[in-house]
């Protein structure tokens, strides 16, 4: 059961270019998302969706394109990097529904993706 | 606006010694608030949930409470020990089922 995957792991951009953070879990999580953590500020929320077909914004959502085609899949593209967003992506996903402690409602993350954009 | 505020930013501890970490939040209106652990360089490891009709749960050496009009929680961890040291976060659902982070307990525990 691998989780949550992310790839790749780390990756350098140059100011303009364009890349995609991909994101894929096998738990049939109904709720994925993608959150960047900078120094002192936490995790802030970029994109996330509810099902196949739903996406929404976040607290930081602009720079940031997601698609939700699938169950397994979220993948969020950066259509043209900058300097600001270089940081710390996760991906975390979790059953839309309440759960019991330890049950579906957990959110389960990825290891993280390091951006360095210069 | 829902803001969620940990103090302290960092904490160092003798290994033994029972600790606090504390959590707050602007906007009682909560689905529920979670606890999670992060290890430098990794991702996040959900500790424990809490939902907002619960007031308490427990996972071994962790407890963490919710006083949800108050807008607080903690994270009592007994008996610390050296491979607690981590960081320490917690997240609130909010009504829109987005989780707004704090920025984080850094604990430290020295053997």
């Amino acid at each position: 059961n691998a989780g949550v995957t992310q790839t790749p792991k780390f990756q350098v951009l140059k100011t303009g270019q364009s890349m995609t953070l991909q994101c894929a879990q096998d738990m049939n999580h109904e709720y994925m998302s993608w959150y960047r953590q900078d120094p002192g500020m936490g995790l802030r929320l970029i994109h996330y969706s509810v099902g196949a077909g739903i996406t929404d914004q976040g607290e930081v959502p602009n720079g940031y394109n997601v698609s939700r085609s699938t169950t397994e899949d979220f993948p969020l593209r950066l259509l043209s990097a900058a300097p600001s967003q270089t940081s710390v992506y996760f991906c975390a996903s979790s059953r839309r529904r309440t759960g019991i402690q330890g049950g579906a409602n957990v959110l389960t993350f990825g290891a993280g993706s390091r951006l360095t954009v210069l | 606006k829902q803001e969620v505020t940990q103090i302290p930013a960092a904490l160092s501890v003798p290994e033994g010694e029972n600790l606090v970490l504390n959590c707050s939040f602007t906007d009682s209106a909560i689905y529920n608030l979670q606890w999670f652990r992060q290890d430098p360089g990794k991702g996040l490891t959900s500790l424990l949930l809490i939902q907002s009709s619960q007031r308490e749960q427990t996972s071994g050496r962790l407890n963490a409470s919710l006083d949800k009009s108050s807008g607080r929680s903690t994270l009592y961890i007994a008996a610390s020990q050296p491979g607690d040291s981590a960081t320490y976060l917690c997240a609130v659902k909010d009504s829109s089922y987005k989780l707004i982070f704090g920025s984080g307990t850094r604990l430290l525990v020295r053997p």
